[in-house]
Order: structure tokens, then C-alpha cells, then sequence
């Protein structure tokens, strides 16, 4: 079955340092999404993104975020100057369509620990 | 801004027993409605959707929910649990023609007793 897959699983990082989550989606899907979850707290939307360019973004998602989709594979969620508060997990997803499916496919996450 | 609630966030059930885990949403427009489910390890994975029609839909697993549009609802059920149902249940709205933002519930563990 195919799948989602992210690297890392886990992260360490000084707060202050950048940060990239990697996330493989499924290779037919064209819509491609980061979540997140604090602990403790309910999963996030971030961000959405499609054709290259994000397609929504929630207000979480600001100026120290940015996702790129470098080759054919990959899709980067890359975290600028990392604080405290951005420990989390990561959750990469892919979906076939865009609109109202709800069917994403997510991957096992990122722990992203920032100290 | 839309908000989930999940009332549960944990239920402890014995092998057998039925389940009822219970969803409100607050939007007063359109929506679709999700339920999610995560095993101990894995990823997020799709248990059953309600886009629109029936407004009783059958998942995976022999797991169904209910959209009781009155009540902003949609509780999820399981006449008879088994050990393998434990896991993490998330649900999870999004407004209709609005894209795949979901807004997620706080989820519920349940954990089946053998």
C-alpha cells in the first residue's frame, strides 16, 4: 500500500536554529499538506499547497515558515529561526483532489524538539 | 472560526462492548465531516466521511457515524469493540467547498480490554 514517509522522526534543535522536515508523498497525488500537533493540544492546520504554490495557509503559518517542492518527490516544510513553542509533531499528508474529499493520506510524523 | 469537541478523551471499554464517541462541531454552514483513526505507532488513517445523503455512513472496520445536523454532531459507533480498536480517534470538519483545511477535535483514546 502506498504510503506517506517523512525524515526525520525525530529532531533535536537549538532554538534559534533552522530547521527542514522532509515528506515523500504518494507519487500520483497532487495535493499536499503540513499539520501539526502540540502536545498535549488538537492537530493544526498549517499549510496547503498545490501546482507549486500554497493554496492556504492558516494564521500559524507565517513568516518564519516557508514549504517547497524541490524535485519530483520531496515536499519541505522548512522552519526558519526555530522557538520554544514550535516543538511539535509534524504531520505531512498528500490527497488525489483538493476539494472536499477529506481523504488525506498522512505520514507518521516529525517530533520536532526544540531546546 | 469553526472548533471541534470531542467530550472523551479517554474511554476505557472491555472486549464486546459497544462504543459511542461523541463529535460537535460548531459552523453553521456546509460542512464535511470526517472521523479519524490513529494505532498505536501509525499514521492517521480515514475511518469513515460525510459529505452529504444519508446521513447515517458505514467506515471501516464495522464503525459508523451519525450526522444529526440539528445537533452539530456526528458520534461515531461500534456495536461490539474488539481489543485491535484501540488506537486514537480524531474528527474532523471542514466547510463545504472549502478545500482539505481540516479543523480536528481534540481526539479520544480508547482502550479495549481483552
Amino acid at each position: 500500500e502506498p504510503e506517506v514517509t517523512q525524515t526525520p522522526s525525530h529532531q533535536v534543535t537549538q532554538m534559534g536554529q533552522e530547521v527542514i522536515l522532509r515528506c515523500v508523498p504518494i507519487s500520483n497525488h497532487l495535493y499536499f499538506y503540513w499539520y501539526r500537533q502540540i502536545l498535549g493540544q488538537k492537530v493544526e492546520f498549517l499549510v496547503s499547497f498545490y501546482n507549486n504554490e500554497i493554496s492556504e495557509k492558516s494564521e500559524i503559518f507565517d513568516d518564519q515558515f516557508s514549504v517547497e517542492r524541490p524535485d519530483g518527490s520531496n515536499f519541505t516544510l522548512k522552519i526558519r529561526s526555530t522557538k520554544l513553542e514550535d516543538s511539535a509533531m509534524y504531520f505531512c499528508a498528500s490527497s488525489v483532489s483538493g476539494y472536499n474529499t477529506g481523504e488525506l493520506f498522512f505520514g507518521e510524523g516529525s517530533r520536532l524538539t526544540v531546546l | 472560526a469553526q472548533s471541534v469537541s470531542q467530550h472523551n478523551h479517554h474511554v476505557i471499554l472491555s472486549e464486546a462492548a459497544s462504543l459511542e464517541l461523541g463529535c460537535n462541531y460548531s459552523y453553521g454552514g456546509t460542512v464535511n465531516l470526517f472521523w479519524y483513526v490513529q494505532y498505536p505507532g501509525q499514521h492517521l488513517q480515514l475511518l469513515l466521511k460525510y459529505f452529504s445523503g444519508d446521513p447515517l455512513v458505514k467506515g471501516i472496520k464495522g464503525f459508523e457515524a451519525e450526522f444529526i445536523k440539528s445537533k452539530f454532531s456526528f458520534n461515531l459507533r461500534k456495536p461490539s469493540v474488539q481489543w485491535s480498536d484501540t488506537a486514537e480517534y480524531f474528527c474532523a470538519v471542514n466547510k463545504g467547498n472549502a478545500g482539505n483545511m481540516l479543523t480536528f477535535g481534540g481526539g479520544t483514546r480508547l482502550m479495549v480490554k481483552p
